[in-house]
């Protein structure tokens, strides 16, 4: 069975730019998470998704956006990014209601300039 | 908002000992508690959890226990191996499933060194 996939997997930005994360989940699995991860703050939840619908968001800026499609892919988007905001973004993988574990993808490397 | 504090945040063993990483958490609701192995450019690994109705578990190397009244958990490895080298975090959530099971709090993690 395949992994979770996160593309890019290394991007580069300047300031005030907005970019899209993509994550397709481990196929069958129906819930989607994204965590934000710095030298600084550790691992951070961002929000997380199931059927399309958002279920949960932490604190972070309007900025941060997502969306999940039907097929269970996600999106996550950062508009007017802020050096702050390079970080690695981290996808994880939840099979559905019922279960806990989250497999997380190699995560997008993402550098603010 | 739940807080999970972690320690040590360096750890360093040699080669075949034991190596104990503990966790405290602050909110009582919490009821699952996952622990993930990152190494190097990779994604965390989940190594073992555990539920809240559950006092201890254990998978070859790995145990993980669970004290629900002092509301902290710990990770045990033993025989350690070099390739046990890589941060460890551990983390919990309050999620039931109804609402949600994503929001997993992070500790801030641990970093093993295993000298062969």
């Amino acid at each position: 069975k395949a992994g979770v996939t996160q593309t890019p997997r290394y991007l580069i930005k300047t300031r005030g730019q907005q970019v899209t994360l993509s994550c397709s989940p481990i196929s069958g699995h129906r819930s989607v998470s994204w965590y934000q991860q710095t030298p600084g703050q550790g691992l951070q939840f961002l929000f997380e998704y199931f059927s399309e619908t958002q279920r949960n968001k932490g604190n972070f800026p309007g900025r941060f956006s997502g969306r999940q499609f039907s097929n269970s892919r996600s999106e996550m988007n950062v508009s007017t990014l802020e050096l702050g905001d390079s970080a690695l973004y981290l996808c994880a993988s939840i099979p559905g209601q019922g279960a806990r574990e989250q497999f997380f993808g190699p995560g997008t490397r993402l550098t603010v300039l | 908002g739940e807080n999970v504090e972690q320690h040590p945040s360096t750890l360093s063993v040699q080669e075949g000992d034991s190596a104990v990483i503990k966790c405290t958490y602050s909110d009582s609701a919490s009821n699952y508690f996952p622990w993930y192995k990152q190494e190097l450019g990779k994604g965390p690994q989940l190594i073992i959890d555990i539920r809240s109705n559950v006092g201890e578990k254990k998978d070859q190397r790995i145990a993980v226990t669970l004290n629900k009244t002092a509301k902290h958990f710990s990770l045990h490895i033993t025989e350690t191996q070099p390739e046990d080298s890589a941060v460890y975090f551990c983390a919990a959530t309050t999620g039931t499933g109804g609402t949600s099971y994503g929001k997993l709090t992070f500790g801030q993690g641990t970093i093993l060194t295993v000298h062969p």
